[in-house]
């Protein structure tokens, strides 16, 4: 199965500012069916962006997603409040579509 | 409105058995993918199977093949996951979610099953 390595663990930001999420993983992602999720402490996760770089219904521009083959990033380009959280990523291109361990966003 | 809502979670012992279901609302449960992920307390999301929109084929992660089925009733419009010879390491909060194309659009609040003696 595929590995998705998520870096950093905790990324420690103010409200304004730009947060880069890394997600690697241990083949290449066929098609770049690469997925973000949102999680909020006690919440059901929420899809931000799909297919590496498209943006779900009702997602905000200010987070945009990258990359291709192995390597990929999640984007927010200035941090509101709403926004310290934990993210995941998923691949989608093979069975079993495997989850990344997590980067939390966190208030500085 | 699409919703779902996740039903049958609780506590078994372990090699007992579950079955969870999931009502499903604004959308029928066989007109899309469906998935269930689970996430142990305190630790990431674990995809643990899927079923195919039109052809209905089923998927499923190593650590429950043989034990954990996915079936949908489409009079019921409900998802279900049978969950047999259930481990403590099967403890987690179970999602169930429409998936559109591979990905998981939507998702419910969760059901909590716990396994312990």
């Amino acid at each position: 199965e595929i590995v998705l390595t998520q870096s950093p663990g905790t990324l420690s930001l103010s409200p304004g500012d730009r947060a880069t999420l890394s997600c690697r993983a241990s083949q290449s992602v066929t098609n770049n069916f690469l997925a973000w999720y949102q999680q909020k402490p006690g919440q059901a996760p929420r899809l931000l962006i799909y297919d590496a770089s498209t943006r779900a219904t009702g997602i905000p521009d200010r987070f945009s997603g990258s990359g291709s083959g192995t390597d990929f990033t999640l984007t927010i380009s200035r941090l509101e409040p709403d926004d310290f959280a934990v993210y995941y990523c998923q691949q989608c291109a093979f069975s079993p579509r495997t989850f990344g361990q997590g980067t939390k966003v966190e208030i500085k | 409105e699409v919703q779902l809502l996740e039903s049958g979670g609780g506590l078994v012992q372990p090699g007992g058995s579950l079955r969870l279901s999931c009502a499903a609302s604004g959308f029928t449960v066989n007109s899309d993918g469906m998935s269930w992920i689970r996430q142990a307390p305190g630790k990431w999301l674990e995809w643990v199977s899927g079923i195919g929109a039109s052809d209905g084929r089923t998927y499923y992660a190593d650590s429950v093949k043989g034990r954990f089925t996915i079936s949908r009733d489409n009079s019921k419009n409900t998802l279900y996951l049978e969950m047999n010879s259930l481990r403590d390491e099967d403890t987690a909060v179970y999602y169930c979610a429409r998936d559109q194309g591979w990905e998981h659009a939507s998702w419910g609040q969760g059901t909590l099953v716990t396994v312990s003696s």
